[in-house]
């Protein structure tokens, strides 16, 4: 069974960094074709795609936030981290991370399952 | 970035009455592998989303069979036959090309 859970503050200030650390159990991320990805969610808003990892530590990022995200792997401790520079109250959601299943290709993803979500809200 | 499109924003159904969502693509979806990246997704309340279908109509497992999906290109519907109470939540389309978007959502309730 895989199971996936994000960790990290609830609360950060304007201009900080948010640094989030997904563990999962029930895969690997030195498993060919495998990823972690993380997706956030504004209240009641619609779901956003941020970043994505793979198994060979190969990087896709949103074109939009770029320049603020950094996603890296701990294989041996079964943790992705996200680190998202200069925090703005917009940023303000829930973020979850989520299990890519293997495929044999990269240029396309799908999720599942999920963590079940951490909020983080941005205030000062 | 390709932009999803779905319609209607809400909708609320009488159980054992049909529903429909529609989901539209800015682009193709049709890959020159000859898949289609296009999937469903369902928030139910106080949850994390779950996948119910992927490549336009397969169902995941454990989806019941009153869902499915359908479409090709850049049009795409999600259909449930018969409206169950447990279905209430926030249905999402979502495209797998990179970078991954998602639709708006559309927000199912039981009347």
């Amino acid at each position: 069974q895989i199971t996936l859970k994000e960790s990290g503050p609830t609360l950060v200030k304007p201009t900080q960094t948010l640094t989030l650390t997904c563990t999962f159990s029930g895969f690997s991320l030195s498993t060919s074709g495998v990823g972690v990805g993380w997706i956030r969610q504004p209240p009641g808003k619609a779901l956003e795609w941020l970043a994505l990892i793979y198994w060979d530590d190969d990087k896709r990022y949103s074109p939009s936030l770029k320049s603020r995200l950094t996603i890296t792997k701990d294989t041996s401790k079964n943790q992705v981290v996200l680190t998202m520079t200069n925090m703005d109250p917009v940023d303000t959601a829930t973020y979850y991370c989520a299990h890519r299943p293997y495929s044999g290709y990269d240029y396309a993803s799908w999720f599942d399952p999920w963590g079940q979500g951490t909020l983080v809200t941005v205030s000062s | 970035d390709i932009v999803m499109t779905q319609t209607p924003l809400s909708l609320s159904v009488t159980p054992g009455q049909p529903a429909s969502i529609s989901c539209k693509s800015s682009q193709s979806l049709l890959h020159s592998d000859g898949k289609t990246y296009l999937y469903w997704y369902l928030q139910k309340p106080g949850q994390s989303p779950q996948l119910l279908i992927y490549e336009v109509s397969s169902r995941f497992s454990g989806v019941p069979d009153r869902f499915s999906g359908s479409g090709s290109g850049t049009d795409f519907t999600l259909k449930i036959s018969r409206v169950e109470a447990e279905d209430v939540g926030v249905y999402y389309c979502m495209q797998g090309i990179h970078p991954v978007t998602f639709g708006q959502g559309t927000k199912l309730e039981i009347k």
